[in-house]
């Protein structure tokens, strides 16, 4: 199985702030990555597929990079209905998915 | 526009058989290269990939499950399903079925929750 560690685990940011959260696989997934948005009581959206594509309505401000083992999701500037549990999610080989980042306002 | 709605029992007993049913539109699972991919939600795995049914029938399911797992579809009809056999408490959750297309779920149900209890 490959593995997909999360960090951070939390992440207190203020509206506006640029944010980072990151996910990290035991072995390269040759960059077959999606992050997911999770908000309280929903199912999972897709935000950005194959690491840096934009999924059609999602807002300009998300943003994701990597390759190899290490990928990043970037929101440029943080609003209020981003308050989310973040998941990345690989389906290079047996998908799997990290155990999120919970992302809160300060 | 694609939508997906999972439905189940709601509630069952250990050892019993878990049956689901996700209904779609907007797509065809006898269109190349389509899938739908079933995924649940617990408190103590969290997010968890279980199994896909692919248009030609191919199939995938999670190596830790593979024994208990069964999916299948009606095209026809546009609904896919899944079967867990010998439930127990650790398969209590949220169940969600996804379009699968390039290999990504795109589109997500709302899901539906699952007790297993005695």
């Amino acid at each position: 199985d490959i593995q997909m560690t999360q960090s951070p685990s939390l992440l207190s940011a203020s509206v506006g702030d640029r944010v980072t959260l990151n996910c990290k696989a035991s072995q390269n997934i040759n960059k077959n990555l999606n992050w997911y948005q999770q908000k309280l009581g929903e199912a999972p959206k897709l935000l950005i597929y194959y690491t840096n594509n934009l999924q059609t309505g999602i807002p300009s401000r998300f943003s994701g990079s990597g390759s190899g083992t290490d990928y990043t999701l970037t929101i440029s500037s943080l609003q209020p209905e981003d308050v989310a549990t973040y998941f990345c999610f690989q389906y290079n080989s047996g998908p799997t998915f990290g155990a999120g980042t919970k992302l809160e306002l300060k | 526009q694609v939508s997906l709605k999972e439905s189940g029992p709601g509630i069952l007993q250990p050892f019993q058989t878990l049956s689901l049913t996700c209904s779609f539109s907007g797509f065809s699972l006898g269109t190349s290269n389509m899938g739908v991919g079933w995924i649940r939600q617990t408190s103590g795995k969290g997010l968890e990939y279980l199994a896909t049914i692919w248009w030609d029938d191919d199939k995938y399911f999670n190596p830790s499950l593979n024994s208990r797992l069964t999916v299948s579809k009606d095209t026809s009809n546009n609904q896919a399903f899944l079967k867990i056999t010998s439930v127990d408490t650790a398969d209590t959750g949220t169940y969600y079925c996804t379009r699968i297309i390039r290999g990504t779920g795109d589109y997500w149900g709302q899901g539906v929750m699952v007790t297993v209890s005695s």
